[in-house]
């Protein structure tokens, strides 16, 4: 089952915060977040796994509420090179088969 | 050290023609998954390979496979190609079999 990111658009001014949601159905091991620019490869932005710790690291951290199958990325004090699309891929269990969100597209402008 | 490499970046076949895309994973990593990214979608998982065994595969039909070699590169095959193969095609590799997948630029496959 995909999971559903929410919202599925943000525009942001720089130096403003944004949540980015991802919802599954589906008893979840791990989270992976990325982020994409247009035209280029997804780049690994964090994982968080099942009974770990909310993670970050600069302006940009992230939690995992397995009671919910809820993953949140918090993305303080946006900068313009935040500008992209965040997908999170979520793992059933401990393999490489990650499914993957439909994105949020994070526009921040000047 | 260099990250994943994809080859070719661009490709253009028509319907009914075979495709064959390669990646090579960081050094040091052992595990190689493919996925197929649909313009304006999320990536979707087609293969991962660990050692050289596959250990998973996606909903995809019988025209796509893959290998994987002893220097743990890997090769995806496309036969029979559609109008709807159409798609950037990312390769990623982690040191482990559930480790972070690192991707590749990808090979943007157009079908016409």
């Amino acid at each position: 089952q995909q999971p559903v990111q929410s919202p599925q658009a943000v525009i942001l001014r720089e130096g403003e915060d944004a949540v980015i949601n991802c919802s599954s159905s589906k008893a979840l091991y791990s989270v992976h977040w990325y982020r994409q620019k247009h035209g280029e490869a997804p780049v690994f932005l964090m994982i968080l796994l099942k009974g770990g710790e909310q993670k970050g690291h600069e302006k940009i951290s992230a939690s995992f509420n397995e009671k919910k199958q809820q993953s949140s990325l918090y993305l303080t004090a946006s900068q313009l090179s935040y500008s992209g699309t965040y997908f999170c891929g979520t793992g059933r269990s401990n393999t490489g088969k990650l499914i993957f969100g439909q994105g949020t597209t994070l526009q921040v402008k000047p | 050290d260099a990250g994943v490499t994809q080859s070719p970046t661009h490709l253009i076949k028509t319907r009914g023609q075979h495709v064959t895309l390669r990646c090579s994973p960081i050094s040091g990593h052992k595990s190689v998954s493919w996925y197929q990214q649909v313009l304006g979608q999320g990536p979707q998982f087609i293969f991962q390979y660990y050692e050289k065994e596959e250990r998973g595969r996606g909903n995809f039909p019988d025209r796509f496979s893959a290998r994987q070699f002893p220097n743990y590169s890997s090769e995806l095959n496309v036969n029979a190609l559609l109008l709807g193969d159409s798609a950037l095609y990312l390769c990623a590799s982690s040191f482990s079999i559930g480790g972070t997948q690192y991707f590749g630029p990808g090979t943007r496959l157009l079908v016409l």
